[in-house]
């Protein structure tokens, strides 16, 4: 299947501080990327989706100037947590979407867990 | 509103069939997806149906109905690994995928 990469797997981080995950699609093109986030024992909650070339747009609830979204290319894309909180403490998962094989499917990321101090 | 439902937990016994429920009212369908979640990891894709019927992928398979706004998944001959969360997701209208809240399946020896 189609693989979808995330740098870093982890990251501890002081509180004020931000944040960059990437996101990557190794072996497709993905026009439209998807950022989740994932309490512990909680049910995945999109963030944002983020085309290609264009503004994010983001889930009601979530501070876009606080999560910033950025899809430069075909297979990359960009959440960067801005002065970074406790309460922003996270699994960050990504996933992009592609139509190969005829069918619209999407691959997730492998997540980023986040902790803030 | 959109809405997916599906169990929050079942248990069933390694080497047993167990039948995973959802059923769903969204604006719009484009296809129901079935994903796995290992405690602390990122789903992975298990199916997708767009069409009414079975699809079986090995121990799994995936059945839907449009009309009934229903589907389930069927993991036969169970194994230990298989525990984890399954995750119902529907693509609507505008091609974003709505997710149930997961079903915790917990295998016993």
């Amino acid at each position: 299947g189609a693989v979808v990469s995330q740098h870093p797997s982890w990251v501890i981080c002081k509180s004020g501080t931000s944040v960059k995950i990437e996101c990557r699609s190794l072996d497709f093109q993905a026009t439209t990327m998807f950022w989740y986030r994932q309490f512990p024992k909680q049910s995945l909650m999109l963030m944002a989706t983020s085309n290609e070339g264009s503004k994010a747009t983001y889930e009601q609830g979530v501070e876009k100037d606080k999560f910033l979204i950025n899809h430069a290319s075909l297979t990359l894309s960009t959440l960067t947590v801005t002065s970074a909180h406790p309460e922003d403490s996270s699994f960050y998962i990504c996933s992009a979407r592609t139509g190969r094989d005829g069918k619209e499917t999407q691959y997730f990321g492998p997540g980023t867990r986040l902790l803030v101090l | 509103g959109q809405n997916i439902d599906q169990p929050t937990e079942m248990t069933a016994t390694e080497g047993a069939i167990v039948q995973i429920n959802c059923t769903y009212q969204t604006s719009g369908f484009n296809g129901l997806f079935w994903y796995q979640q290992h405690a602390g990891e990122a789903p992975t894709f298990l199916s997708y149906n767009v069409l009414d019927g079975l699809e079986e992928k090995g121990r799994f398979s995936s059945f839907l109905s449009r009309s009934k706004g229903y589907s389930y998944l069927l993991l036969k001959e169970l194994q230990m690994k298989d525990s984890a969360s399954y995750l119902c997701a529907v693509m609507d209208s505008n091609y974003q995928l709505i997710w149930g809240a997961g079903t915790k399946l917990i295998i016993k020896p």
